[in-house]
């Protein structure tokens, strides 16, 4: 596609459930990154994928967050067990080079997570 | 740990004034983003600056880069409506570290 996307783009779900959150990167983008931005705030990084491998998990706040990647393709953020303080808005970004960390990051649309 | 701070954090501007917004960071880096968010929706690249004394100018914005004094600033020429938004710097240590960002809001 030409742009990052994200799905859903809105997601309300009751305290203690599972959420799955994904994230489909520019085709050919190697790196992708996870961000989170509570209201009214910047941004959070969470975690950086190289491929489909995650060298610095160290945003994660706790571990009831985990990210995978197929590949160079979709990713996916899941938050299990959900609490109110994870609302946010989560927001996926991709970049082109593996090796040049220091390309543009072009962001997704986000996803609106509500926990209720 | 890497600390991004912009000031100010709201911006009330009046249409055809000139505004300036400032970035200061902690650690040496030579490259830095403005990235603009409007209400609801994601993050646009505004710019990028890639050394010491870089400026990039697009309408009435304008984004220069000090790496010794490690300060970027974000001028507005003559605000217009259009420009009200939430401004973020940027800089890049593999993983982006953001400021909390200037809400600005253009009034008549």
């Amino acid at each position: 596609g030409a742009g990052v996307s994200q799905s859903p783009s809105n997601k309300v779900t009751e305290k203690g459930k599972d959420v799955e959150l994904r994230c489909d990167p520019i085709s050919g983008h190697t790196a992708l990154y996870w961000y989170r931005q509570r209201l009214g705030q910047g941004l959070e990084f969470l975690i950086y994928f190289q491929g489909n491998s995650a060298p610095d998990k160290s945003g994660l706040p706790s571990d009831r967050f985990s990210a995978e990647r197929t590949g160079e393709s979709v990713s996916t953020l899941t938050i299990q067990r959900t609490q109110q303080e994870d609302s946010a808005v989560y927001l996926c970004a991709s970049s082109s080079r593996l090796a040049d960390y220091q390309e543009t990051q072009y962001f997704g649309p986000g996803t609106r997570l509500l926990v209720l | 740990e890497l600390k991004v701070e912009q000031n100010p954090l709201f911006l009330s501007m009046q249409e055809g004034k000139n505004y300036t917004i400032y970035c200061n960071y902690s650690t040496t880096s030579d490259r830095l983003y403005w990235y603009r968010q409007d209400p609801g929706k994601s993050l646009e690249s505004l710019f990028v600056l890639l050394s010491n004394g870089a400026v990039k100018q697009e309408g009435r914005l304008m984004a220069s880069l000090d790496t010794k004094a490690r300060l970027s600033t974000l001028h507005i020429t003559a605000a217009v409506h259009d420009l009200s938004a939430t401004y973020f710097c940027a800089v890049n240590d593999y993983k982006l570290s953001f400021g909390a960002g200037t809400t600005v809001t253009v009034r008549a």
